[in-house]
């Protein structure tokens, strides 16, 4: 079984700041890993994700993750952030064996201030 | 391409009634899932199906119930609904069993009065 732990429920910057969502996780197998993105009132979206390969991994709006695997994190970070990043962020894991499910952390809401 | 649709987006009940709350998906994927997501808790699984008539139980099953006849519905019910079960309830696909990458439908927001 897998478990993923994000260790800031909440994150409040300013616009252009830089900002770092932590996320780790535990697992007995190799795994595949997520970030996911939810805005108010929707769906998520896939942000971007690890499956094998160079750990710095870049994703849709100018984020990027970095896997760790001596760490077991998985760090979400964006150089400088925009008022349109405000939303919920999720960091999940599946194991590569079934593949068939996605563990998601609690999630990070992201507040992006003027 | 609307791709992943829920029915309806918002639904209020009362304790012990029938509630099915409706998915559907355009792009014949194979996998489909069903998650709450709570406060505190993230999402959750509750079933998912690998294929039509092949369903499996996730993480929070108990008191839920699905069926998946068509490959593009994956309807989801609560037969004697609970107010622990007022939650937001999302739906997602998967292609097939060699991708990874989930597509979340907007979600379907259930009070139970």
């Amino acid at each position: 079984a897998q478990s993923v732990t994000q260790l800031d429920s909440q994150v409040p910057v300013f616009e252009e700041a830089p900002v770092e969502l932590r996320c780790n996780y535990s697992s007995s197998v190799s795994v595949y890993l997520f970030w996911y993105v939810q805005y108010p009132n929707q769906g998520l979206q896939l942000l971007l994700k690890y499956l094998s390969g160079s750990t710095l991994v870049k994703g849709i709006n100018g984020f990027e993750a970095e896997f760790n695997k001596s760490q077991t994190s998985f760090h979400l970070r964006k150089p400088s952030v925009h008022i349109s990043d405000t939303a919920e962020y999720f960091c999940a894991v599946s194991d590569r064996t079934s593949g068939s499910r996605l563990t998601f952390g609690e999630g990070t809401q992201l507040t992006v201030n003027p | 391409d609307a791709g992943i649709t829920q029915s309806p987006r918002y639904k209020i009940t009362e304790t012990g009634r029938q509630v099915t709350l409706m998915c559907h998906q355009t792009w014949s994927h194979s996998y489909m899932f069903w998650y709450r997501q709570d406060l505190g808790h993230g999402l959750r699984l509750i079933y998912y199906s690998a294929a039509a008539d092949i369903t499996d139980k996730g993480e929070v099953p108990d008191g839920y119930v699905v069926s998946r006849s068509k490959t593009e519905n994956f309807p989801l019910t609560l037969e004697s609904a609970t107010r622990s079960q007022t939650s937001v309830y999302f739906c997602a696909s998967r292609i097939d069993y060699r991708t990874d990458t989930q597509y979340f439908g907007p979600g379907t927001r259930l009070t139970v009065l």
